[in-house]
């Protein structure tokens, strides 16, 4: 049971490349989200997908783009890669409304921007 | 503003011993608060969640207590084991009107490292 698959695993980007995040989920859950993850910091939100064809900012969205490609998949795009933007990456998935569901979390990407 | 405050922010305990970690939050209007535990280099698997009118869940050797009055909460781990290192992440969901998404807010975590 694969849960909330997340891809690649690591990678490094020089400032100013473009990359694509990949989240998949297997548990026919409605809501997806993409997190990131500092040290010293609480999981801040980036973007959530309430159902599929939706889609909504969270707490820091600047530099980062969604797609809700169908309702498995979610994915996080990085347009014009910063230093800043260095971080590990998670997705998670929920039945439905968050603040009735727990949510999975996959196991992350971690990405570094030299 | 909406705030959860963990501590201690790390925790050294043997192995066999209990200990206890500790949420305030500041969060309006309160829906929910969950705890997570994520391993190093995962990601965070949700422990308990639970809502204003439960007082205390229990997951296996895992007991949280909620006091919305006094917006606390804490996680009790009883006869740790080496498996229990980990970071403990407290939650709290605000209710979030006229939306699907619910505001989580995100504690820092409290680090835990049972030694055998």
């Amino acid at each position: 049971n694969a849960g909330v698959t997340q891809t690649p695993k690591f990678q490094v980007l020089k400032t100013g490349q473009s990359m694509t995040l990949q989240c998949a989920q297997d548990m026919n859950h409605n809501s997806m989200y993409w997190y990131r993850q500092d040290p010293g910091m609480g999981l801040r939100l980036i973007y959530y997908s309430a159902s599929e064809g939706t889609t909504d900012k969270g707490e820091v969205p600047n530099g980062y783009n969604v797609s809700r490609l169908n309702k498995r998949e979610f994915s996080l795009r990085l347009e014009s890669a910063a230093p800043s933007q260095t971080s590990v990456y998670f997705c998670a998935s929920s039945e439905g409304q968050i603040s009735n569901q727990p949510q999975h979390f996959g196991d992350g990407t971690r990405l570094s921007i030299l | 503003k909406n705030q959860v405050e963990q501590s201690p922010q790390s925790l050294i305990i043997l192995e066999g011993k209990n200990c206890t970690l500790q949420c305030n939050y500041t969060v309006s209007p309160f829906s929910n608060l969950r705890w997570y535990k994520q391993d190093t280099g995962r990601g965070p698997v949700s422990l308990t969640i639970m809502t204003f009118s439960e007082n205390t869940k229990s997951n296996g050797r895992y007991t949280a207590t909620l006091d919305a009055d006094t917006k606390q909460s804490s996680l009790h781990i009883t006869a740790s084991q080496l498996s229990d290192s980990a970071s403990y992440i407290c939650v709290v969901s605000a209710r979030w009107y006229g939306g699907s998404q619910g505001n989580l807010i995100f504690g820092k975590g409290t680090k835990l490292s049972v030694k055998p």
